[in-house]
């Protein structure tokens, strides 16, 4: 069982908006503004795609947006594309032994 | 280029040992914290274990501490993952990943990773 909750798929329609949310605690998610997603497409390696909670990396466009609310975050990618298609896993930084957690990861099917 | 390459991954029987690299290129490899990342097959992401700039730091998952040793040669530009006494859920793909913060301190969040090397435990 992985330390923060996400759902295990998502879809949505090309040009949708779809939100993926990353459920933790006071220790992980909701204590400190290091929440991270990623995205990995099949046999591919993970590829960050937002940091400490709402920065994008150079080069992420600027539909895919993050924000937090108390102990859940959120990954927020608008106007869907046929890429987005992929597995998305939200990290945070934890207060306990692990240093990182990760969450389970959600598939993204874009319809 | 920026790229990291790991290598060592194979066929181990339980109880076995194996010792993974990972080659960094094109950016200042002794200024980053380095991580080990893997994932089971068909499973998620999970980090394995730390090690700061200088080596001053460690840091492992509490399923690999006592088992796995961390290390890394910065002249040599290499991060190293010793793992011993595997086990079958050991079985995984290891990501070598740098961490995003430049110096001493991690953040704790892994802006470029490699393309992993596989690691299979069975009899």
């Amino acid at each position: 069982q992985s330390a923060l909750t996400q759902p295990a798929s998502v879809s949505g329609s090309p040009g949708q908006s779809i939100t993926i949310s990353c459920t933790g605690t006071s220790s992980d998610v909701g204590g400190y503004n290091y929440v991270s997603w990623y995205q990995q497409h099949p046999g591919k390696a993970p590829k960050l795609m937002i940091y400490e909670v709402s920065n994008r990396p150079s080069g992420v466009p600027d539909r895919f947006s993050g924000s937090k609310s108390g102990n859940t975050a959120s990954l927020t990618i608008s106007g869907l594309q046929a890429e987005d298609e992929a597995d998305y896993y939200c990290s945070s930084y934890t207060s306990s032994s692990t240093n990182v957690v990760f969450g389970g990861g959600t598939k993204l099917t874009v319809l | 280029e920026v790229q990291l390459v790991e290598s060592g991954g194979g066929l181990v029987k339980p109880g076995g040992s194996l010792r993974l690299s990972c080659a960094a290129s094109g950016f200042t490899f002794s200024s980053y914290s380095m991580n080990w990342v893997r994932q089971a097959p068909g499973k998620g992401l999970e980090w394995v274990s730390s090690i700061s700039s200088s080596s001053s730091y460690i840091y492992y998952a509490d399923s690999v501490k006592g088992r796995f040793t961390i290390s890394r040669d910065n002249a040599k530009n290499s991060l190293y993952l010793q793992m011993n006494s595997l086990r079958a859920e050991d079985t995984a793909v290891y990501y070598c990943a740098r961490d995003a913060g430049v110096g001493a301190t991690p953040y704790w969040y892994f802006d470029l990773w490699g393309r992993g090397t596989l690691v299979t435990v069975s009899s």
